[in-house]
């Protein structure tokens, strides 16, 4: 148990439709990233937050969205959901922006 | 661009049968190489840290060492339960400190 969690675990939904991703870091982590897996892609950074700045993008639609709160949990928001969308969803968090990151569960996202 | 290359893309192996992973890398500037296990539908769980050539770590049946170009994952005696993907990330040592992942090799330990 890495001390990251994240909710939901599995998420099912139609094309067109927005759903929102959620994850709380490890303990005294300021750094919060996301990462989406596809079969195809590997592992894919889009965004990282940093004590509630984002700090560093990555290949995040625009369709894309995220936010780090005050108490450091971070959501991550997606709509006009494609079939293309269907992927892993991680995020990972570290002490500060330079340290190893720790990966959550994932959400697994469908989109139908 | 920062790139990691890791081969071979599978491997499968009969218990106790040791081998090594390879993940090879071009990044401006390293400031750190992490070496990451993934079960099938999990989270990638952290492994190592390597931060300089000649580095060499270790746990339990894992052996990661760095080179300037390229990093292994040494698997000595494997058992069935050290089947996983294994990634290998680069981190560089400016910037926006993000690592860049490989693709991973599937490893397949057989009983």
């Amino acid at each position: 148990d890495s001390g990251v969690t994240q909710t939901p675990k599995h998420l099912i939904t139609a094309t067109g439709q927005r759903v929102t991703l959620r994850c709380s870091p490890r303990s005294g982590d300021l750094s919060v990233y996301w990462y989406q897996q596809s079969l195809d892609q590997g592992l894919q950074f889009l965004i990282q937050y940093y004590n509630g700045e984002e700090r560093a993008k990555g290949n995040i639609l625009e369709r894309f969205s995220a936010q780090q709160f005050p108490d450091l949990h971070s959501e991550l928001n997606l709509s006009s959901l494609e079939l293309g969308d269907s992927a892993l969803y991680f995020c990972a968090s570290s002490a500060g922006g330079q340290e190893t990151q720790y990966f959550g569960p994932g959400t697994r996202l469908l989109v139908l | 661009e920062d790139q990691v290359t890791q081969s071979p893309e599978a491997l499968r192996l009969q218990e106790g049968e040791s081998s090594s992973l390879n993940c090879s890398y071009t990044v401006s500037g390293l400031r750190g190489l992490f070496w990451y296990r993934q079960d099938p539908g999990k989270g990638p769980e952290f492994l190592f840290t390597l931060y300089s050539a000649g580095e060499e770590k270790e746990k339990e049946r894992l052996k990661a060492t760095l080179t300037k170009k390229e990093s292994f994952l040494h698997i000595t005696a494997p058992k069935p339960e050290d089947s996983a993907t294994y990634l290998c990330a680069v981190q560089p040592s400016g910037g926006s400190y993000i690592p860049t992942f490989g693709r991973g090799t599937s490893l397949i330990v057989h009983p």
